[in-house]
């Protein structure tokens, strides 16, 4: 079936650093790829998403590009802050209405 | 404020107790979903409704009974629960081919 590899965390940075967050996928067809976060105490907020083969989706100075050639949707943050800190998962949709979520990146940022 | 409300936030319930969750969502979105949040697990689809239809049910005990009155309404009923039961459980929902929108959760333990 569908599936999400994320790379495992913690992952640790200082304030203003670059951060990548793999993401590659499984899946047949061409799906949708989303990234969400997760703050504490919080549920899942979408983050951005993209339909197709190299769709950029971006919000809040993340960004992510839909590459087919590679299944791969990597999460990118040019300067993070503290506020940042959070768990963030990749998710695809399957044909129909089902969503299938990596099992999630928790990034630390340190002031 | 996604546009989704989940009730209780928190819940304690012993192992012969019924209850209820509750997930509303006003946003004209056709699919609802119930998720289960575990430590250190990944995020687990329970039901999706579609069109007020079930139309997946992953294989979950048939001790949570999820009932959808309407569009805007989800129920998950809970009873004769056990210890592993406790968790977050996240409902969402979401219309064509966007993203899902969650709520913030109920974090239910069962003792």
């Amino acid at each position: 079936g569908n599936s999400v590899t994320q790379m495992e965390g913690p992952v640790t940075l200082s304030e203003e650093a670059f951060l990548t967050i793999n993401c590659t996928y499984t899946a047949t067809g061409y799906p949708s790829l989303f990234w969400y976060v997760q703050y504490p105490g919080e549920g899942l907020q979408l983050l951005l998403k993209a339909t197709k083969a190299d769709d950029k989706g971006s919000n809040k100075g993340f960004e992510a590009t839909y590459r087919k050639e590679t299944t791969s949707f990597h999460l990118e943050k040019g300067s993070v802050q503290v506020s940042d800190s959070a768990v963030y998962f990749c998710a695809l949709r399957e044909y129909g209405n089902k969503l299938v979520f990596g099992a999630g990146t928790i990034l630390r940022v340190k002031s | 404020e996604t546009g989704v409300t989940q009730t209780p936030r928190h819940l304690v319930m012993g192992m012969t107790n019924k209850k209820s969750l509750k997930c509303e969502q006003h946003l004209g979105h056709n699919a609802m979903y119930w998720y289960k949040q575990s430590a250190k697990k990944p995020l687990e689809l329970m039901f999706v409704y579609s069109l007020e239809e079930r139309v997946e049910n992953n294989s979950v005990p048939s001790r949570f009974s999820p009932e959808c009155p309407n569009s805007s309404h989800l129920f998950l009923h809970l009873h004769t629960l056990q210890p592993e039961d406790s968790a977050l459980y996240l409902c969402a929902s979401s219309q064509g081919q966007g993203g899902a929108f969650f709520g913030q959760g109920t974090r239910l333990t069962v003792v």
